[in-house]
């Protein structure tokens, strides 16, 4: 099956660089994305990785390693509206659908 | 703008009664989904179609059935709603897998079971 790892809550001050750990195992690979969702709101696409390494889009970036089964997002400069929820999230068993992670909360303070 | 729209943004139901949460996509996406999200929990996948009149169970498909009868629109139903049905009902679409250009969610359902 297919089972994801990230931490529940982050907090950082505005301005700050934030790293938002995912771990995942998994029986088949498709990729590692993550999705945004803010207090009330929908989940939002963010960022996918198919390939080992770096994407960067604007202040957010994304990093997967296949060979250690890892990945991370990293927010740069802050800022109070990225205060939401995270989440990682993997193709299911034969690339179906996503299996999403549990999240991981960041509160950004001033 | 790619829309996912649920019908319901709160809805208060009895136990035992039959619920229906209705979804609806503008944009032609073969995919479909719907997910419940609890506190702790993350998003839980229910169920999945792929096609007009197919199915497939997700993570969590029990208490539940999904009827797709026309491409842009996803029925989730509980049969007998119960209290630990509570939750708030996510529905999303895509085309293909998605990965490269994400889901769409809608809003959600927020469904309270007394």
């Amino acid at each position: 099956g297919q089972s994801l790892e990230q931490p529940s809550e982050v907090t950082a001050v505005e301005g700050a660089i934030v790293q938002i750990n995912c771990t995942y195992q998994t029986s088949g690979f498709y990729g590692l994305s993550w999705y945004q969702q803010h207090d009330g709101g929908a989940p939002t696409f963010l960022s996918y990785n198919g390939l080992d390494g770096l994407e960067e889009t604007g202040r957010f970036s994304s990093f997967l390693s296949r060979s250690d089964s890892y990945g991370y997002l990293l927010l740069q400069e802050l800022q109070m509206k990225d205060s939401a929820s995270y989440f990682c999230a993997v193709m299911g068993q034969a690339g179906t659908a996503l299996i999403f992670g549990k999240g991981t909360t960041l509160s950004v303070s001033s | 703008d790619v829309k996912v729209t649920q019908s319901s943004r709160y809805l208060v139901k009895r136990t035992g009664e039959k619920v229906f949460l209705e979804c609806v996509q503008d944009m032609d996406h073969e995919n479909m989904f719907w997910y419940r999200q609890d506190p702790g929990l993350g998003l839980r996948l229910i169920y999945f179609s792929y096609d007009v009149k197919m199915k497939e169970k997700g993570d969590i498909p029990e208490g539940y059935s999904v009827s797709r009868e026309k491409k842009e629109r996803f029925s989730l139903i509980l049969e007998s709603a119960s209290t630990n049905q509570t939750s708030m009902y996510l529905c999303a679409s895509t085309q293909g897998q998605g990965l490269n250009y994400g889901y769409t969610f809608g809003s959600g359902t927020r469904l309270t079971v007394v």
